[in-house]
């Protein structure tokens, strides 16, 4: 069965400092890997995907994220935090093989930026 | 681009009434939209997988005579709760991509139904 991890439910950073949020996935085949960010009482916005390629991929807001299959993770990281930045992130997975579309979502991490 | 609406941003409903969310894509085609369902402080559960001119796929445990899904054109998905009742409050959000395999899914605003 597919599945994603986000073993933090809260991250804490200062400002100005690097964060990473963190995410393991587990499904068969090639997957297709999605950050999300959420604020609160609106849907989600799209950050970054990996689909192939590069295994760093660079998003949204100065965010990136590198893709490891050895480890099978997607962490996301930002060289320097900002305040703005504090919200919750969602990794998803999507089937590689699979045209349906489905997401599989992580169960989220609130990441919280003091200045 | 790739905007989506969801229409409307709140509404609160008395037990037993029925209500309908439009989801618009409003610069691009969609040809899957996605609906799912978030409790507070929770992740997203996928309730069902809509293309145009079909019928919606919906998940398992996830009644289909509840929550009708219609799919009219490649703009416009709607979702309506049907006799709803205070356990279906929830905030209800919309997806859409623009074709299949990869393609990114772009998510609406939300919506927050209260059930009285």
């Amino acid at each position: 069965a597919q599945s994603v991890a986000q073993p933090e439910d809260q991250v804490n950073v200062a400002e100005g400092n690097p964060l990473t949020v963190k995410c393991t996935y587990s499904v068969s085949g090639n997957p297709y890997l999605f950050w999300y960010v959420q604020y609160p009482n609106r849907g989600l916005q799209f950050l970054l995907k990996y689909i192939t390629g590069d295994n760093l991929v660079k998003g949204s807001y100065g965010f990136e994220a590198e893709f490891n299959k050895s480890q099978t993770s997607f962490h996301l990281k930002k060289p320097s935090a900002l305040v703005s930045d504090s919200a919750l992130y969602f990794c998803a997975v999507q089937h590689g093989s699979s045209n349906t579309g489905k997401l599989i979502f992580g169960q989220g991490t609130t990441l919280q930026v003091k200045p | 681009g790739a905007v989506v609406s969801q229409h409307p941003s709140w509404v609160i409903c008395k037990s037993g009434t029925s209500v309908k969310i439009e989801c618009r894509s409003l610069d691009f085609q969609a040809t899957t939209m996605f609906w799912y369902r978030q409790f507070p402080k929770q992740s997203l559960m996928l309730m069902a997988t809509s293309n145009e001119g079909s019928k919606a796929t919906y998940e398992q445990g996830v009644e289909k005579d509840k929550f009708l899904i219609n799919h009219a054109s490649l703009t416009l998905s709607t979702l309506t709760v049907t006799s709803a009742h205070p356990e279906d409050s929830s905030f209800y959000i919309c997806s859409a991509r623009m074709g299949f395999w990869t393609d990114t899914q772009y998510f609406g605003p939300g919506t927050r139904l209260t059930v009285l």
